[in-house]
């Protein structure tokens, strides 16, 4: 089946500090590949994608590459501030149904 | 990207009463669907509004217990009908354009 695993929160980190969140897949065929942040009180925003392997897709000083050999998709940034705080959620596309499969999110604080 | 509207944002209900939420998209869509997201957790998709005919349901989702409306391309109404205290959660409502998935600020249900 298709699924998504996410690393476990909560995260804290401080302010300036480097930031990997961990997300890798199951998924018949060759999903797209997202990551979601929700700010707190707020809905779903998209931060990034990538539609095929080893693209690597980027917004906001975030990054994330479709490791196909790996099946993974993790976030990173270089250095976070504290509006960065949010709860940040991995999810995959099944082509066709255009279904969204997400991970159970991982909260980040960041502190001052 | 599509902007998606949620009317109401939040409400408090009693058991056995039932709530309509509408979502209402700034363009044309052919995709749009409906998710859940109980307190803590991640995202659950309830079902695909398809425009002109029944929702497509996925699994542990019934059309008695979440009736669905997509009158036109830009918008949608789910029903949470009999409800309970479980049924407490947020209800999203997005909107697909091509591979991408914009979601609306959702609608915090709670259920006493």
């Amino acid at each position: 089946g298709n699924s998504v695993t996410q690393m476990e929160g909560p995260v804290t980190l401080s302010e300036e500090a480097f930031l990997t969140i961990n997300c890798t897949y199951t998924a018949t065929g060759y999903p797209s590949l997202f990551w979601y942040v929700q700010y707190p009180g707020e809905g779903l925003q998209l931060l990034l994608k990538a539609t095929k392997a080893d693209d690597k897709g980027s917004n906001k000083g975030f990054e994330a590459t479709y490791r196909k050999e790996t099946t993974s998709f993790h976030l990173e940034k270089g250095s976070v501030q504290v509006s960065d705080s949010a709860v940040y959620f991995c999810a995959l596309l099944i082509q066709g149904a255009q279904k969204l499969v997400f991970g159970q999110g991982t909260r980040l604080t960041i502190n001052p | 990207s599509a902007v998606i509207s949620q009317k109401p944002s939040r409400d408090i209900c009693q058991r056995g009463t039932s709530l309509t939420i509408q979502c209402q998209v700034d363009s044309q869509v052919t995709m749009m669907f409906w998710y859940r997201q109980q307190p803590g957790q991640s995202l659950t998709l309830i079902a695909t509004a398809n425009q002109g005919s029944e929702a497509t349901y996925e699994s542990g989702f019934v059309i008695d217990k979440f009736p669905i409306s997509r009158p036109n391309l830009t918008f949608s109404t789910l029903t949470v009908s009999n409800m309970s205290p479980e049924d407490s959660s947020i209800y999203l409502c997005s909107a697909a354009e091509g591979p991408e998935q914009y979601f609306g600020p959702g609608t915090r249900l709670t259920v006493t």
